[in-house]
């Protein structure tokens, strides 16, 4: 049972383009939504996250949009570089929870130069 | 610098044959964690510890085994591996369960045959 479905699963998209990548969930019991950055032979690294209290969080080129009632959340990546290939899961967090994140199923995102 | 470190990065073995993938983080961090990654399937929390002796299962624990006798130590044990535990396997760690942010290792890909 996956409790955080992520789409779409590869996304092929030109340099300076725009990126998105969307999440939705069913628990609403999470409280906490990151999204973890993956490059080839490397670990998942924090890239940008949001609680549920603010609609939008902006890092740099990278936002999290964030609709509680439709219990959806997504990345978007502005001007997206050849740098940005990478493989992208959101998360999220059960409040109260020792047991950490719960991730989605991961999306490949290659930027063509 | 502050990371975590997994050995080995590469293995092979095979049904049957027991084995230890060592996990250690000099960040003095309390919560450890093991996850496997499999294709569309994202990351899967095998089992976690949020402290020195204290473990608990994650989402996907049968046929592994942990311990927590160090801090900065967090060892996953095959006792018999079986070809289904053929995956990327990744250790990480956080200062607290409340952060919801993880270190990841490089990850450890166990192939068996």
């Amino acid at each position: 049972q996956q409790q955080v479905k992520q789409s779409p699963q590869s996304l092929i998209v030109q340099k300076g383009g725009i990126s998105i990548i969307n999440c939705a969930y069913e628990n609403t019991a999470f409280d906490y939504f990151p999204w973890y950055q993956q490059f080839p032979g490397k670990g998942p690294a924090l890239l940008i996250a949001i609680r549920p209290d603010v609609s939008e969080k902006k890092e740099g080129r990278f936002t999290i949009s964030f609709n509680k009632s439709a219990k959806q959340f997504s990345l978007h990546i502005m001007d997206s570089q050849p740098g940005d290939s990478a493989t992208y899961f959101c998360a999220a967090k059960r409040a109260y929870s020792a047991r950490q994140l719960t991730f989605g199923s991961g999306t490949q995102l290659t930027v063509l130069p | 610098e502050a990371q975590v470190t997994q050995n080995p990065r590469y293995l092979i073995t095979v049904t049957g044959k027991k084995l230890t993938v060592t996990c250690s983080q000099n960040m003095n961090h309390e919560y450890m964690s093991w996850y496997r990654q499999d294709p569309g399937l994202g990351l899967r929390q095998i089992y976690y510890s949020m402290n020195v002796e204290v473990t608990d299962k994650g989402d996907v624990p049968e046929g592994y085994k942990v311990s927590r006798k160090e801090k900065r130590n967090f060892p996953l044990i095959l006792e018999s591996p079986s070809p289904n535990q053929t995956s990327l396997y990744f250790c990480a760690s956080s200062l607290g369960r409340a952060t919801g942010e993880l270190f990841f290792g490089e990850g450890s890909r166990l192939t068996v045959l």
